[in-house]
């Protein structure tokens, strides 16, 4: 079955760039995710990449997909206390039709230190 | 457009009450969706609907769980016969359809005594 790894914890100086890698097992990925999760709250959408596209870039978030590798990253520029939470990566693969789950890793927090 | 709603967002009760939880989608969203989260870990996929029809259920969701969406809106997930190990955050997401993000709600968080 499909699997999603990350690192459990990232701590980051405010004002640095912080870098969050996820690794995927199902190649037949057709989307890859990142959301955002404040204590206590639902995910919040970040942003998200098609498997053909090998970067993204929105305002501070850019995100590099390496397909041979299974290797997803989410860059925050400039990062900042608002950016402390979990970050989960997440996968679906739409091949298979009504296969419409979404495969979340474990999450990676981000602490900034001031 | 109010998001993804949920209710209650909080709910502690004891080893085998029965308890059910409501997710109202983002209008003019076919789809509806419900994962679970225990702590530490990320959201699992438990079931989805398209319209009131149930296409896809986990292995995660026993017998104990029923899922419904009776009129293609909002939808209920009814735990019966509670157990410790259903302590978790239920989370809802809706989207418009087979390759739409899923939006997600802020969850209801369950505590079994």
């Amino acid at each position: 079955g499909e699997d999603v790894e990350q690192s459990l914890f990232l701590s980051v100086r405010e004002g640095d760039s912080s870098v969050i890698n996820c690794t995927y097992t199902d190649s037949s990925s057709t989307y890859l995710y990142w959301y955002k999760q404040e204590p206590g709250a639902g995910l919040q959408l970040l942003t998200y990449i098609f498997s053909n596209m090998d970067m993204k870039q929105d305002q501070r978030l850019t995100v590099l997909l390496n397909k041979k590798d299974k290797h997803l990253s989410l860059r925050i520029a400039d990062t900042q206390t608002g950016d402390s939470a979990i970050y989960f990566c997440a996968e679906k693969d739409e091949r298979n039709f009504g296969n419409e789950k979404l495969t979340f890793g474990t999450g990676t927090r981000l602490t900034i230190i001031p | 457009d109010t998001g993804v709603s949920q209710d209650p967002r909080h709910k502690i009760t004891k080893r085998g009450q029965n308890v059910t939880f409501r997710c109202d989608p983002i209008s003019e969203h076919n789809r509806l969706y419900w994962y679970r989260q225990t702590l530490g870990q990320g959201p699992e996929f438990l079931t989805y609907f398209q319209n009131e029809a149930q296409l896809e259920k986990s292995r995660l969701l026993s017998d104990r769980f029923s899922a419904e969406r009776p009129k293609g809106s909002f939808s209920t997930l009814e735990i019966q016969r509670t157990e410790q190990g259903d302590s978790a955050m239920y989370l809802c997401a809706s989207n418009r359809g087979s390759g739409e993000t899923q939006y997600f709600g802020p969850g209801t968080r369950l505590l079994v005594l």
